[in-house]
């Protein structure tokens, strides 16, 4: 079964404006990780923020927020103030408690235009 | 900074030839893991090692094996490459211990071209 949920198709950002990338998740472990990465077009895989499920404040790290809702078992990205840079394929994560293992989405593709 | 650093950025392979995809972190890491991207399908997890010369399959581990003899590398092999394996191979590396959440580091990446 999959875990982790991607389903938006391929999104077109106004430079400067936010954007929201959609994850639900999946799993019966009360402790788990939630991560979001970013591959833009070079390849390189760039972690950009991690959730816990134990946390009571939703992840920050500059321009990209963790909405993080548990009941409703979602971890949705905000990138804030998109900019150009930004272009490139997001990635959603999840990592359960005793497990070495990421479970990984399928990726949501965000293009940022001028 | 970790640095996670793959042999090869671009890979043309015949159908039949034996492969060897090598991957080195420089973090003194206990967990490594192997990937493969396709379009449409993220990152499925090839294999993965948790300590030298230790190693659990992935979702996706026939057609490969791999080998760990040291604790920063970590080579991924096909032994008879395949078209079907024509596709972006992504190396990670990770601290391990009770503390557990910490994130993967990937390397550049692997693009592998079977003809």
């Amino acid at each position: 079964a999959q875990k982790i949920t991607q389903t938006q198709p391929g999104m077109f950002v106004q430079e400067k404006e936010a954007v929201t990338l959609d994850c639900t998740y999946d799993t019966s472990d009360p402790s788990y990780g939630l991560f979001w990465y970013k591959q833009p077009s070079s390849g390189e895989m760039i972690f950009l923020i991690y959730q816990g499920s134990y946390d009571q404040q939703n992840a920050t790290e500059g321009r990209y927020s963790l909405n993080f809702q548990k009941a409703r078992k979602s971890a949705n990205l905000v990138i804030s103030a998109s900019q150009l840079g930004d272009s490139a394929m997001y990635f959603c994560a999840m990592r359960e408690v005793g497990n070495n293992r990421l479970a990984f989405g399928k990726g949501n593709q965000v293009v940022v235009i001028p | 900074d970790v640095k996670v650093t793959q042999s090869s950025r671009y890979l043309v392979k015949r159908t039949g030839e034996k492969v060897f995809l090598e991957c080195v972190q420089d973090m003194d890491h206990e967990n490594m893991f192997w990937y493969r991207q396709d379009p449409g399908l993220g990152l499925r997890l090839i294999y993965f090692s948790y300590d030298v010369k230790m190693k659990e399959k992935g979702d996706i581990p026939e057609g490969y094996s791999v080998s760990r003899e040291k604790k920063e590398r970590f080579s991924l092999i096909l032994e008879s490459a395949s078209t079907n394996q024509t596709s972006m191979y992504l190396c990670a590396s990770s601290g391990g211990g009770l503390a557990g959440w910490n994130e993967q580091f990937f390397g550049p990446g692997t693009r592998l071209t079977v003809l």
